[in-house]
């Protein structure tokens, strides 16, 4: 079965300074993969989506960006982090099939 | 576009007490429908899904959930709550096509009392 890694766990960043939030997954290939936000006290809303290496699409119009490197790495990033980037980012992984599963999330903090 | 909407954002109920979560979801065309649970500061757990067949699914820790096409509605049950039930639940559905995007209502918060 799949796991899948994020780190770090916890980042307390200023505002203006960048961002890289990693995502890896292990056990599968070529699985479609995704960052979600959760804003404090809000649901789960879909940042970016991959279908495989180098395919990003967005969901939202945002000051982030993300990137697919390798079949299995999935990253998060900013150039200048807002104060409105605070939140909770969970990876997702859908290895085949139907059923999404995720990670333990990264929870950020734009001071 | 398809759309969920979990309508109460906090449920409390006593422990011991029966449970229902309400789910309603909006889609032109077929979907799957999913139930999630989070624990505190923690990712999200799969507790069931619907994917077709027969309309009542039943998943770990003794929730099951009910698909009513004609209502599209996707409620979550359990019988007896324990006070470890006590979490936020994320009904979600994605559209059967390529990309199986997963579209989440605001989650509903499950208070178990003593």
């Amino acid at each position: 079965s799949q796991t899948i890694h994020q780190w770090p766990a916890t980042l307390v960043q200023p505002v203006g300074s960048p961002l890289s939030l990693e995502c890896t997954v292990e056990g599968t290939s070529n699985p479609n993969l995704y960052w979600y936000r959760q804003a404090a006290g809000r649901g789960l809303q879909l940042l970016f989506y991959s279908v495989g290496i180098g395919q990003i699409s967005s969901e939202v119009p945002q000051n982030l960006s993300a990137s697919r490197p390798q079949d299995r790495q999935f990253i998060l990033s900013s150039k200048k982090l807002l104060l409105s980037d605070s939140g909770f980012y969970l990876c997702a992984c859908l290895p085949s099939g139907n059923t999404i599963y995720f990670g333990e999330g990264s929870w950020l903090t734009v001071v | 576009a398809q759309s969920v909407t979990q309508l109460d954002s906090q449920v409390p109920v006593f422990e011991e007490a029966p449970v229902e979560l309400r789910c309603n979801y909006s889609s032109s065309v077929s979907v799957y429908l999913f139930w999630y649970v989070q624990y505190p500061n923690q990712g999200l757990q799969l507790l069931l899904k619907y994917l077709s067949g027969s309309t009542l699914v039943k998943g770990i820790n003794g929730f099951e959930a009910e698909f009513n096409k004609s209502q599209t509605s996707f409620h979550l049950r359990k019988p007896s709550v324990h006070i470890s039930d006590t979490a936020e639940y994320f009904c979600a559905v994605s559209e059967v096509d390529s990309s199986y995007k997963l579209i989440f209502g605001s989650g509903t918060r499950l208070l178990v009392r003593p």
